[in-house]
């Protein structure tokens, strides 16, 4: 069974940055493609990128270049996303997911396991 | 950009009776499209992806259907633990792009 494990709670000051850590057991780390997903309070869900973790290779959301960057770390099986130049419109719960395996040369960008999610609060 | 969206936002339900959600897109996603439930406090737990094939573990009584713009997930008997919000997603698969619908909530009639 696969588990996505994240760190805890930020607390952060606008401008600053935050890196968010999402350990994976139960499966083969470097098979696994992750994304990343947010959520403001009381708001919908807004995907910020994603992941292949054998490659390293990553794809932002347009809304996130340049501010965001998502790293992969076969040796501890954790998936990382850093967010820059914070300002308090980022107060979100941030979710790591995983997407489905691909099945033969069908693949989904749809998340079957995901982090508990952690909360990182941007404030003055 | 695909634009999705859903309705109703709200969908006031009696237990044991049948609940239809919609998700509509801007222009044609193909199947493309997956359906998550979320409740408070908990990350979303995949429904359906492909537009209609139900995830692993997932109850018979979800099932989606429709291509291209047009999108429902049906639940065919709602049980106490269905009451929650449900999410439709977009996926393009390459380039990765990935939009969500604002949201339905099923809450008890």
């Amino acid at each position: 069974q696969v588990q996505l494990v994240q760190s805890g709670a930020e607390v952060k000051k606008p401008g600053s940055s935050v890196k968010v850590s999402c350990k994976a057991s139960g499966g083969t780390f470097r098979s696994y493609t992750f994304s990343w997903v947010r959520q403001a309070p009381g708001q919908g869900l807004e995907w910020m990128g994603r992941i292949i973790a054998v490659f390293g290779t990553t794809t932002y959301a347009q809304n996130f270049q340049g501010r965001v960057t998502i790293t992969a770390d076969e040796s501890t099986s954790t998936a990382y996303m850093e967010l820059s130049s914070l300002r308090s419109e980022d107060t979100a719960v941030y979710f790591c997911a995983r997407e489905l395996p691909c099945s033969g040369t069908d693949c989904y960008t749809a998340f079957d396991y995901w982090g508990q999610g952690t909360l990182v609060t941007v404030s003055s | 950009d695909i634009v999705m969206t859903q309705s109703p936002a709200t969908l006031s339900v009696s237990p044991g009776e049948r609940a239809t959600l919609s998700c509509r897109a801007s222009q044609s996603v193909s199947k493309n499209l997956a359906w998550y439930q979320q409740k408070p406090g908990q990350a979303p737990r995949l429904l359906i992806y492909d537009a209609s094939t139900r995830a692993t573990g997932i109850p018979a009584r979800f099932s989606g259907s429709g291509s291209g713009t047009e999108f429902t997930l049906t639940i065919s008997s709602l049980q106490s633990e269905d009451f929650a919000l449900y999410y439709c997603q977009h996926y393009f698969n390459w380039p990765p792009r990935v939009t969500f619908g604002p949201g339905t909530k099923v809450d008890i009639k």
